[in-house]
């Protein structure tokens, strides 16, 4: 069974500019998350998607931060413009679904590191 | 709301010693606990889980944690430890309903010496 894939792996952005990070779950998982992990920090979740709906984008900067999962399947995740405390790793996750009475574990991506300068 | 200390930053450990790797957490509503793994430019695996039942939880290659509700711990702890363990580690916390969403800690780089 495939993992979660993202791209890119890597990325280097002057400030101001824009940017977007593609993920693609494993086949057949209704759930997708993205996180951020600034260095030294724990992953914070970012946006939450049950199929092509959202679930939870609390923590999202909605001034600069932008995602969809069209479909249902893939999802991007957008920065415009980048801020210098932006550079982090934004990895993806995925489960099979929301837990309704049950438990479903997140299988994380590789992650794209993000340099803002 | 929720939070998960993770109070030791990194720890060095010489190989085939015991380690042991603090998780502290506080929230109002009960919770699943996990740990996970983070190898050197890798995504996180899931090494372990508490859910239910037995407070004592172990992984397939020799980690176990156990969870202690009264001091709101979830410790995390191996006998002997290999070159291989050196990663970073996380542990988490999801509210058992809800959205379900994660919260880390801070994690802590386990690093094994020769």
């Amino acid at each position: 069974e495939a993992g979660v894939a993202q791209s890119p792996r890597y990325k280097i952005i002057e400030k101001r500019q824009s940017v977007a990070f593609w993920c693609n779950p494993i086949s057949g998982h209704a759930t997708l998350y993205w996180y951020q992990q600034i260095l030294g920090q724990g992953p914070k979740l970012l946006i939450q998607f049950q199929n092509n709906g959202v679930v939870d984008d609390s923590q999202l900067p909605k001034d600069r931060f932008s995602a969809e999962r069209l479909k249902g399947v893939d999802s991007t995740l957008k920065i415009q413009p980048a801020k210098l405390e932006d550079s982090a790793v934004y990895l993806c996750a995925s489960s099979p679904g929301l837990r309704q009475g049950g438990y479903y574990e997140q299988y994380f991506g590789p992650g794209t590191r993000l340099t803002v300068t | 709301a929720q939070s998960v200390t993770q109070l030791d930053s990194q720890v060095p450990v010489f190989e085939e010693a015991p380690v042991e790797l603090r998780c502290n957490y506080s929230s109002s509503v009960s919770v699943y606990l996990f740990w996970y793994v983070q190898y050197p430019n890798q995504g996180l695996q899931l090494l372990l889980k508490y859910l239910s039942g037995s407070t004592l939880v172990e992984s397939i290659n020799g980690f176990e944690a156990e969870f202690n509700k009264s001091q709101t711990s979830f410790h995390l702890r191996k006998p002997s430890v290999h070159i291989s363990d050196t990663a970073e580690y996380f542990c988490a916390v999801s509210p058992v309903t809800g959205t379900y969403k994660y919260i880390f800690g801070t994690g802590t780089r386990l690093k094994v010496l020769a």
